[in-house]
């Protein structure tokens, strides 16, 4: 069990540019999500899969954010033509996914927009 | 719209005194909470949960407690040492109806040697 595992820790981009982040889940874990936090608030929920299926989507969630799993393993969040509001810090936690239960989270991937 | 909220941005105890960090939820659907606590540069680690079906649940120095009917949950730790300065995050799901988690904004805990 290595964690969960994200890339890149760090990301800066220009403002208008698209950025990609990856999430490694635990293996085995069925459920994986994606949450923002910005400074002084707490982990805002983005949207969540189980296996390869997304569940739900946040509707605070623009149409420039889009989130896949292709095979039920690694997941990617992309943002297209990010504006200086995306910085955040963007996490990614997986569960084994046998019903309500504790999230084991990665370390984040820190997004500044310039 | 808050559902979970912590009204105390930070909180500062005296080591080896009990620290009481305390969360209020406005959403009747939610049935289960958790504790999750922050270091810097790290994500979230679980602490501790609670079921709706329960008023307390204890975990070595850590007891959360659940009150219903308020719609507040707290959590105790006692005694409070220096490697619980951390931010701690209480989160909420509504079980098999939507078990999505929500967080609140999160208390910083100092804990004063």
């Amino acid at each position: 069990d290595t964690g969960v595992s994200q890339d890149p820790r760090h990301k800066i981009t220009k403002r208008g540019q698209n950025v990609t982040f990856r999430c490694d889940p635990i293996s085995e874990h069925n459920r994986l999500y994606w949450y923002r936090q910005t400074l002084g608030q707490g982990p805002e929920f983005l949207t969540y899969f189980q296996n390869e299926a997304q569940l739900e989507k946040s509707r605070l969630l623009s149409d420039r954010f889009s989130a896949e799993r292709p095979k039920g393993s690694f997941s990617t969040l992309e943002i297209q033509r990010t504006e200086q509001g995306d910085s955040a810090m963007y996490l990614c936690a997986s569960s084994p996914g046998t019903g309500v239960e504790k999230l084991f989270f990665g370390s984040g991937t820190q997004l500044s927009v310039l | 719209d808050q559902q979970v909220k912590q009204n105390s941005p930070s909180l500062s105890v005296q080591e080896g005194r009990i620290s009481i960090l305390n969360c209020d939820y406005t959403n009747s659907m939610f049935d289960y909470f958790l504790w999750y606590k922050k270091y810097p540069a790290e994500g979230p680690t679980f602490l501790i949960s609670i079921s709706s079906i329960k008023d307390k649940n204890e975990d070595g120095r850590f007891t959360v407690f659940l009150n219903k009917s308020a719609k507040h949950l707290s959590l105790h730790i006692v005694p409070s040492q220096p490697g619980d300065s951390a931010v701690y995050f209480c989160a909420a799901s509504g079980g098999e109806r939507d078990d999505k988690i929500i967080f609140g904004k999160g208390t910083r805990l100092h804990i004063l040697p």
